[in-house]
């Protein structure tokens, strides 16, 4: 099974300021005959269910703020967001769609700081 | 509206059995394929099963081969979750997911249901 592995599990940021989350997979992710990583970053807020904000590790869902953006390849991810606001607090997980079992990192949870 | 909703959970006793339903509206359900994807209180999300659109393809999470059925109903637009021989470690909040696209099962979840709760215990 592939291995996602979250940093920081939480952390806490001031409105305005820059929020960084990394995810590392235990194999790469990237499918090399479309160039594509498999890898999705997710939202869930409290009580809610997850949303899609990012696929193709770099691919914004449609109506997602661009103050998310995703990045990395192979193995080594990043979500940020580049100015927190107060909507933004909830818990990240990311997830690869590469290979079943399709597993999730255990989350870090965004709080303002 | 683009929804899925799920039922079916409850409290049953650890050996006991329950079967779960997603009901979709809003898409044509019959052009997707579906997961299940759960959540233990307070923590994070571990998918359980996929299945093809003709229900051709099936894939489980290895915790819980041999003990849940997925299945669906295209006719009915509906998604289902069979669960035997149940354990206080599938407790949890059982969301019903949309495969995003319909040509692969590679792909991401694009759309949730809000979940059941399914609690295991004597």
């Amino acid at each position: 099974d592939i291995v996602m592995t979250q940093s920081p599990d939480s952390l806490a940021v001031s409105l305005g300021e820059r929020a960084t989350i990394n995810c590392k997979s235990s194999q790469s992710v990237l499918y090399s005959s479309n160039n594509k990583n498999y890898l999705a970053w997710y939202q869930q807020k409290p009580g809610q269910p997850p949303k899609v904000l990012i696929y193709w590790a770099s691919t914004r869902e449609s109506g997602v703020p661009d103050r998310f953006s995703g990045s990395g390849s192979g193995t080594d991810f990043t979500l940020t967001i580049s100015s927190l606001q107060a909507e933004d607090v909830a818990v990240y997980y990311c997830q690869q769609y590469d290979t079943p079992p399709f597993t999730f990192g255990g989350g870090t949870k965004v709080e303002i700081k | 509206e683009v929804q899925l909703v799920e039922s079916g959970g409850g409290l049953v006793q650890p050996g006991g059995s329950l079967r779960l339903s997603c009901a979709a509206s809003g898409f044509t359900f019959s052009g997707y394929w579906m997961s299940w994807v759960r959540q233990a209180p307070g923590k994070g999300l571990e998918w359980v099963a996929n299945i093809k659109q003709d229900g051709s393809e099936i894939y489980y999470v290895d915790s819980v081969k041999g003990r849940f059925t997925i299945s669906r109903d295209n006719a009915k637009n509906s998604l289902y979750l069979q669960m035997n021989s149940l354990r206080a470690e599938d407790t949890a909040v059982y969301f019903c997911a949309r495969v995003y696209g319909g040509d692969s099962k590679y792909r991401y979840f694009d759309l949730w249901g809000r979940g059941t709760l399914v609690t295991v215990s004597s």
